[in-house]
């Protein structure tokens, strides 16, 4: 069974508008959730995360939101710009002293010029 | 900083042939993990360290051993390579901040097992 979900495989968006990523999950104990953002060939980079005493978590262009009632979070990201044509990956973890990842199945961003 | 390296890039076995996949840190991380990537799904953690010395199962384990004598590095062995275990395998290393733990990923191992 998929803890963590990823139901848009991909994503087209033009440069300079919102792109909007959505994360579903199921394991109530999650209490720690990720974005990380993958390119070709390389391994993923950690982009933002939130807790979940938390709603909201701002860096620079990127917004996750997290709401828990509805198990869904969101990654916003404002403006796009073609540099962030790539795979990301939402991932969660419970707070059992080690951060064991569950990872979703990701959404290929593509931002075109 | 290197970071996190991992060797070789690419690797073809056949079946039943054992082989290591190395994997190594140079930010004095306490935690190392390994996942694998399969086409269409997320990445599965296998084992992960806490730890020198110190290792445990994460979801996938099976057909893997590892083992953590230094900081440094936490290598991947396969003791009887099958089919099945064609995929991407992605070492990380992690410390705790504020905000959680910070994982970094190495660029990966592409094993493809005949």
């Amino acid at each position: 069974d998929q803890q963590v979900k990823q139901n848009s495989p991909s994503l087209s968006v033009q440069e300079g508008r919102i792109s909007i990523l959505n994360c579903d999950y199921t394991n109530s104990m999650f209490d720690y959730f990720l974005w990380y953002k993958k390119y070709p060939a390389e391994g993923p980079t950690f982009l933002i995360s939130i807790s979940s005493i938390k709603d909201k978590n701002e860096d620079g262009r990127f917004t996750v939101f997290l709401n828990k009632s509805a198990k869904h979070l969101s990654l916003h990201i404002v403006p796009s710009q073609p540099g962030d044509s790539a795979v990301y990956f939402c991932a969660a973890s419970e707070n059992t002293g080690f951060q064991k990842l569950v990872f979703g199945t990701g959404t290929r961003l593509l931002v075109s010029p | 900083n290197a970071g996190v390296t991992q060797t070789p890039k690419f690797q073809v076995l056949k079946t039943g042939q054992s082989m290591t996949l190395q994997c190594a840190q140079d930010m004095n991380h306490e935690y190392m993990s390994w996942y694998r990537q399969d086409p269409g799904m997320g990445l599965r953690l296998i084992h992960y360290s806490v730890g020198a010395g110190i290792t445990d199962q994460g979801e996938v384990p099976n057909g893997y051993n590892v083992s953590r004598s230094t900081t440094e590095d936490f290598p991947l062995r396969l003791l009887s390579a099958a089919p099945s275990q064609t995929s991407v395998y992605f070492c990380a290393s992690s410390y705790l901040t504020p905000g959680g733990y910070e994982q970094y990923f190495g660029p990966g191992t592409r094993l493809t097992v005949t």
